[in-house]
């Protein structure tokens, strides 16, 4: 079972930023947080990852709360070429075990 | 650099029917291996994953089998095709950051 919920749903301007919510309120100390996105029919496209601390990369920035139950993925000036599903994903890695469990998604819908 | 190659990219096979889909892996050594499939419409299910040669984890019971007979290949296969397994299925790898993905394999089972 996916360890993520995402509103299934969300729109965005073009040009403004794009913050796209995750809890995950069961997730373990070590477990970090993933975001994918997954423009039809390809397959999904790494953007960020993070354990505690706040991360930034040329595509986009992961803020993770204190307590580590929830993140936001912003994506600080969204384009056309953004709308796609974004999946939040815990990484789930222990002993002879490491996955990633996808859930449902959000669908991002940048319009002009 | 690392690359992963899956084939073939689009797949019409009759029910009953066996399939094999190959996944190879350039540029890493002992990669961790994963086969996803996607339904229309839905999200990426995790169908089996494979942390070393030989060893294969399953997910979900299904009518499909996984086998990696070297460290860079996985393969998925069926002995008998159902409807059901028609959909998009994906190869991908990881070490110890981020995943790649291959491109994708779409299957329809008529």
């Amino acid at each position: 079972d996916a360890k993520t919920t995402q509103p299934p749903s969300m729109d965005c301007a073009e040009g403004r930023a794009a913050n796209l919510p995750c809890n995950h309120s069961t997730i373990s100390g070590n477990e970090y947080v993933y975001w994918y996105r997954q423009i039809h029919s390809q397959g999904p496209q790494y953007i960020i990852h993070g354990l505690k601390n706040n991360e930034t990369n040329e595509m986009a920035s992961l803020i993770i709360t204190e307590d580590r139950k929830s993140s936001t993925l912003i994506l600080p000036h969204a384009t056309l070429r953004d709308t796609a599903v974004y999946y939040c994903i815990v990484r789930v890695s222990r002993l002879n075990t490491d996955k990633l469990i996808f859930g449902t998604g959000t669908r991002l819908q940048v319009f002009p | 650099s690392q690359t992963i190659h899956q084939w073939p990219a689009t797949l019409v096979q009759p029910v009953g029917s066996p399939l094999s889909l190959e996944c190879t892996v350039e540029g890493t050594s002992n990669p961790n291996l994963y086969w996803y499939r996607q339904a229309a419409g839905r999200g990426l299910q995790l169908l089996f994953y494979s942390v070393g040669i030989g060893q294969i984890s399953s997910e979900v019971p299904q009518n499909l089998s996984a086998s990696r007979p070297q460290d860079r290949q996985f393969i998925l296969s069926s002995k008998k095709l159902l409807l059901s397994d028609s959909g998009f299925y994906l190869c991908a790898w990881n070490m110890n950051t981020e995943a790649f993905f291959g491109q994708g394999t779409r299957l329809t089972v008529v």
